[in-house]
């Protein structure tokens, strides 16, 4: 099973700051099966990214995704006070899983 | 609009049984994957199951294997989660999740609260 490591565990930053998200894997992931979500308190999760850098349907530019292999990263190019939230990585190869997340929260 | 609803959640005892339902509206379940996912409250994701589009194949993640059996009825347009010989550690809010484009959940419900407790 792939294991996915997720860094920083907490993100504190300012409104208007860029933040990097981080997702590693412990083996490669093929076709860029590699995903992001974004969730908040008492919610579902969101789909952001898809196949590693392709912004899903309504997603803001601000968000994109990068990497390939076993590094993936989620970049925020100016944190909006909606951004504040939980982010996660998922993989699919054979079977699927979540890295732990990353928590965006204001600094 | 793709809604997905579930239903089902609730107390139970260890060893004892429940069955999840999620209803999907706006798409045909048929034409997707789908899948379980699961959050203990304050925790992080864990994929539990999923479905082909045609229902020829399941996967169960290797915690819940031979406990629970994922099904849908396509009359109804209705994912299910049948959970058998429960424990505390399946104490979770359970998600379903349409399964889009290159395994990504592109749709999920609201979530049903699960609590295997005596």
């Amino acid at each position: 099973e792939i294991v996915l490591t997720q860094s920083p565990g907490t993100l504190s930053l300012s409104p208007g700051e860029r933040a990097t998200l981080s997702c590693r894997a412990s083996q490669s992931i093929s076709n860029n099966y590699l995903v992001w979500y974004q969730q908040k308190p008492g919610q579902a999760p969101r789909l952001l990214i898809y196949g590693a850098s392709t912004r899903a349907t309504g997603i803001p530019d601000r968000f994109s995704g990068s990497g390939s292999g076993t590094d993936f990263t989620l970049t925020i190019g100016r944190l909006e006070p909606e951004d504040f939230a939980v982010y996660y990585c998922q993989q699919y190869t054979t079977s699927f899983t979540f890295g732990p997340g990353t928590k965006v929260d204001i600094k | 609009e793709v809604q997905l609803v579930e239903s089902g959640g609730g107390l139970v005892q260890p060893g004892g049984s429940l069955r999840l339902s999620c209803a999907a509206s706006g798409f045909t379940l048929s034409h997707y994957w789908m899948h379980w996912v699961r959050q203990v409250p304050g925790k992080g994701l864990v994929w539990v199951s999923r479905i082909t589009n045609d229902g020829s194949s399941t996967t169960y993640a290797d915690s819940v294997k031979g406990r629970f059996t994922i099904s849908r009825d396509t009359a109804k347009n209705t994912l299910y989660l049948q959970m058998n010989s429960l424990r505390a550690e399946d104490t979770a809010v359970y998600y379903c999740g349409r399964g889009g484009v290159t395994a990504a959940l592109d749709y999920w419900g609201q979530g049903t609260l699960v609590t295997v407790s005596s």
